[in-house]
């Protein structure tokens, strides 16, 4: 019964250089969430997705950030070119339904960007 | 702006005690709040939450009241217990908004033995 599996658990890249988060949901979640938190900050909502549908991007950097929530597989989490600003754990989330608010998390990924 | 606020990082608590944690917020069109608790590297956890019709949810030693004049909300936790030691984040979400929830900057609480 493995909840919410994101890796790595933390990524280490260089400026410039290009971040891949992954998240896989619970199993038979299709409602996945992602978030952002900074060093003493509370999360920030980043994007919702479905099924290969981005339903709400409003949380979203408007360049170098992207996601994906394909058929088959992880939804991903990509940020190209990354900068020193980058750098905070980036917690992904699921649940059943677009209405389940108390949703599961996973464990994070630290991206620190030197 | 903030639009959910916990005022206070952190909290001692003495072991068996009652523990009140705090939140307020600014957004009227919120109707449905929640609490997390987080432990250290891990990611948070859902606790209880209520929604804008009621003024009050109970789940074990856990309590949430919610007064929507004030636009305040607290958790109480009796008896603390050590396991209860953690950061515990307050989150808000509107029907009418962004589907993402919107958090406090959580509040770390420390139960004394």
């Amino acid at each position: 019964n493995a909840g919410v599996m994101q890796n790595p658990r933390h990524l280490v890249r260089r400026r410039g250089q290009e971040a891949r988060l992954r998240c896989s949901p619970v199993k038979g979640h299709s409602h996945v969430y992602w978030y952002r938190q900074l060093p003493e900050e509370g999360l920030k909502f980043m994007v919702y997705l479905q099924k290969e549908n981005i339903i709400d991007e409003s949380g979203m950097p408007k360049e170098r950030f992207s996601a994906e929530f394909p058929k088959e597989g992880p939804s991903i989490l990509r940020i190209q070119q990354v900068v020193r600003g980058d750098s905070a754990a980036y917690f992904c989330a699921s649940s059943p339904d677009r209405n389940s608010y108390g949703y599961t998390f996973g464990s994070g990924t630290r991206l620190t960007v030197v | 702006d903030q639009q959910v606020k916990q005022n206070s990082p952190s909290l001692s608590v003495q072991e068996g005690r009652i523990s009140i944690l705090n939140c307020d917020y600014t957004n009227s069109m919120f109707d449905y709040f929640l609490w997390y608790k987080k432990y250290p590297a891990e990611g948070p956890t859902f606790l209880i939450s209520i929604s804008s019709i009621k003024d009050k949810n109970e789940d074990g030693r856990f309590t949430v009241f919610l007064n929507k004049s004030a636009k305040h909300l607290s958790l109480h936790i009796v008896p603390s217990q050590p396991g209860d030691s953690a950061v515990y984040f307050c989150a808000a979400y509107s029907g009418g908004g962004a589907d993402g929830l919107t958090f406090g900057k959580g509040t770390h609480l420390i139960i004394q033995p």
